[in-house]
């Protein structure tokens, strides 16, 4: 009966270098979202999935970020060119998608850019 | 304005106190709204859900919803050093996605 599952936990960049996060929803949810938690901030949501479809990604900056679910695997969340303000605590969380409005988080993945 | 204001705390109470969080939201086309505890280092988990006002109980935890007014509480009663945390505040429409509190930092002392 495993949760939401990210890897990795801890991810060091270089600026400059490229970042991927992933996220295998919970059994059964074909829903997935991110967000992004800034120190001293709250969570902020960054893009909303479903299997093979980009549903809502209105708050993903224009640049550099890229998020995908394919059918078959996890959720990728990409940050190519990372900068030192991408430094942050990154979760992901899936829905069953009904109208059932209930996330569940994963642990997160903290990305800290050099 | 934030569409969701929560007090950032820190709070700090005895173990077995009542203890009061809040929020106040500015759009009247939220319909869900949602309490998530935080560990330091961990992702948020769910502890209540509701979409409608009045009041929902779950042990020691109790929801309150005014739409009226756009506030939303968490009251936790005999509150335990184990629920020092983070405690947040979420409110979504139909969109589907939540809008989250800043978040109040609680510690229970022993």
């Amino acid at each position: 009966n495993a949760g939401v599952m990210q890897n990795p936990r801890h991810l060091v960049r270089r600026r400059g270098q490229e970042a991927r996060l992933r996220c295998s929803p919970m059994k059964g949810h074909s829903h997935v979202y991110w967000y992004r938690q800034l120190p001293e901030e709250g969570l902020k949501f960054m893009v909303y999935l479903q299997k093979e479809n980009i549903i809502d990604e209105s708050g993903m900056p224009k640049e550099r970020f890229s998020a995908e679910f394919p059918k078959e695997g996890p959720s990728i969340l990409r940050i190519q060119q990372v900068v030192r303000g991408d430094s942050a605590a990154y979760f992901c969380a899936s829905s069953e998608g009904t109208t059932n409005e209930k996330l569940f988080f994963g642990s997160g993945t903290q990305l800290s850019v050099l | 304005q934030k569409e969701v204001e929560q007090d950032p705390g820190p709070l700090s109470v005895p173990e077995g106190a009542i203890v009061s969080l809040n929020c106040t939201y500015s759009n009247s086309a939220f319909q869900y709204f949602m309490w998530y505890r935080q560990y330091s280092r961990k992702g948020p988990e769910l502890l209540m859900y509701t979409y409608s006002s009045g009041n929902k109980e779950d042990g020691r935890f109790t929801a309150q919803v005014d739409k009226s007014s756009k506030y939303i509480s968490l009251f936790i009663r005999d509150s335990q050093p184990s629920d020092s945390a983070t405690y947040l505040c979420a409110i979504s429409g139909s969109a589907r996605q939540l809008t989250f509190g800043s978040g109040t930092q609680l510690t229970v002392l022993p």
